[in-house]
C-alpha cells in the first residue's frame, strides 16, 4: 500500500507564526505536490517538486515556500501565517508523467 | 491553470444519470478523475491520455477531447455510494510533471 503521511491532521497557529507542514512518502515517487482545499474553490496547487531541491510554483504560491532536501519528504512553509491561510492542506505524489496521484489525509490548519 | 468544472453541485435520485464537465484553458496531455468522500482524501478513478480515448470503470466512464481541452465524466444508474465531490486533474505534458485540479463538483445521490 502506498503511504503518504502528513505530520498533523489538525493544527492551530497564531498570526505571524512560522508554520511547517510536512509530507512524507514511502513509495520513492519523484513528484510531490502541495494543494490547499477551500469550499467552492476546489484544490488549488501551491507548489510542486519533481526532484530533490527542485521546485515549481503552482497557481497560488504567494505567502508559501517549500523545501525538498530528501526525496521522501516535502515541506510546506508559511513564513508568517495569516488568517487567510486557514484551510485544508493536501499533499500528493505521482511517479513519472500522467500517473495516478496518491494523497495524504490532509492537515486542517487554523490561523487565529 | 486550474481547470473549471461544471456543474458545481448536482443532486440525483438513485438510478439517475449525471455528467460532470471539466474544461481547461491550456492544451492537455492527460486528464485524471478523482472522488473525495467527506473527511477523506481524494481517490483515483481513472486517467485519460491524449488520443481521445473513452474509458470505463463499472458504470462510471469518461471521455477526453484534447482539441477542445475538455473532459466529461459520465455516471450512469447512480448509486448512493457515488455521493462525494468529484475532481478532474489536468497535466499539460510540458515541462515538469504538473497536476492541476479543478474546482470540484459535489454530487449527492438520494434514495
Amino acid at each position: 500500500d502506498v503511504k503518504v503521511t502528513q505530520s498533523s491532521r489538525y493544527l492551530v497557529k497564531r498570526t505571524g507564526e512560522k508554520v511547517f507542514l510536512e509530507c512524507v512518502q514511502d513509495m520513492d515517487h519523484e513528484n510531490m505536490f502541495w494543494y490547499r482545499q477551500d469550499p467552492g474553490l476546489g484544490l488549488r496547487l501551491i507548489y510542486f517538486s519533481y526532484d530533490v531541491k527542485m521546485k515549481e510554483k503552482g497557481d497560488i504560491p504567494e505567502g508559501y515556500s517549500v523545501s525538498r532536501e530528501k526525496k521522501e519528504r516535502f515541506s510546506l512553509i508559511l513564513e508568517s501565517a495569516s488568517t487567510n491561510q486557514t484551510s485544508m492542506y493536501l499533499c500528493a505524489i505521482t511517479q513519472g508523467m500522467s500517473t495516478e496521484a496518491f494523497f495524504g489525509q490532509g492537515t486542517r490548519l487554523t490561523v487565529v | 491553470q486550474q481547470p473549471v468544472q461544471s456543474p458545481q453541485a448536482v443532486i440525483l435520485r438513485e438510478g439517475e444519470d449525471a455528467v460532470i464537465n471539466c474544461s481547461s484553458s491550456k492544451a492537455l496531455y492527460s486528464v485524471h478523475w478523482y472522488r473525495q468522500k467527506h473527511g477523506e482524501a481524494p481517490v483515483f478513478l481513472m486517467i485519460l491520455l491524449k488520443g481521445g480515448e473513452q474509458k470505463g470503470h463499472d458504470k462510471i466512464s469518461a471521455s477526453f477531447n484534447e482539441k477542445k481541452q475538455q473532459s466529461s465524466l459520465y455516471l450512469t444508474a447512480s448509486q448512493l455510494s457515488y455521493s462525494g465531490t468529484y475532481f478532474c486533474g489536468t497535466d499539460t505534458g510540458i515541462g515538469a510533471n504538473n497536476l492541476f485540479f479543478g474546482t470540484g463538483t459535489r454530487l449527492t445521490v438520494i434514495p
